[in-house]
């Protein structure tokens, strides 16, 4: 159990293109998502939280209106780079929690991850 | 959110056993420990998680001593494919309503 999947797993695109990357949760609800960054040789980077009928929340420095988070439904998250740049090139990680009442767990599952690489 | 410190490398070789310590001077009260596993171009892996004491499965054992100011992640007889990033990471109570803050982990090489 506790699969976490995304799609693409990599994607190459023009820059100022805009890319969906998928993230889906395939045998649990997920009402919390996350989405991390990494660069080559570092270590994750914690972009948003997604929450499932309400607005993301973003950490600082990360710009809401160039990577548009949708969290439609309990087991399905999106992420979008808009008029995405070479700088804009990482690996881009889901991960979701399983809703666990009251055992004071914090263990989040990660999907495959995503390569984006803007030309 | 408690700051973990770790080694930034460590090499062994197959069929030994790998203890990875993991400073974190600073956990709270509610927090808990979780080692995650990540191969290059992958999601990281959940290994093990702990309160106090000790916790054992299939893959590890986490120590935790009583002042749960560090704990050390062993791995038994590590083979070639257990070359990878290892992340300790402390968090708060609540069911991972919160994103993760991940250090630089520790590079763990195997060699033959």
């Amino acid at each position: 159990g506790a699969v976490v999947s995304q799609h693409p797993s990599w994607v190459i695109c023009k820059s100022g293109t805009s890319v969906k990357i998928e993230c889906r949760s395939l045998d649990f609800q997920a009402t919390t998502m996350f989405w991390y960054r990494q660069f080559p040789k570092q270590s994750l980077m914690l972009m948003a939280t997604s929450n499932e009928g309400s607005k993301a929340t973003y950490e600082q420095g990360v710009e809401k209106d160039k990577f548009l988070i949708n969290h439609a439904s309990l087991t399905l998250s999106t992420l979008t780079v808009t008029s995405a740049h070479p700088e804009d090139s990482s690996f881009y990680i889901c991960s979701a929690t399983i809703p666990v009442i009251d055992r004071g767990e914090n263990t989040q599952y990660f999907g495959p991850g995503t390569r984006l690489t803007v030309l | 959110l408690a700051k973990t410190t770790q080694p930034i490398s460590m090499d062994s070789y197959e069929g030994q056993e790998v203890n990875i310590t993991c400073s974190h001077n600073n956990i709270a009260t509610n927090d808990y420990i979780t080692w995650y596993q990540q191969f290059p171009s992958q999601g990281p892996r959940f290994i093990i998680q702990g309160y106090k004491t000790k916790v054992t499965n299939e893959v590890a054992s986490l120590f935790i001593p009583a002042d749960r100011k560090s704990s050390t992640l062993s791995l038994p007889r590590v083979s070639l494919s257990d070359t990878a990033v290892y992340y300790c990471l402390v968090g708060p109570k609540g069911g991972g309503a919160d994103g993760l803050t991940f250090g630089k982990g520790t590079h763990l090489i195997i060699q033959p």
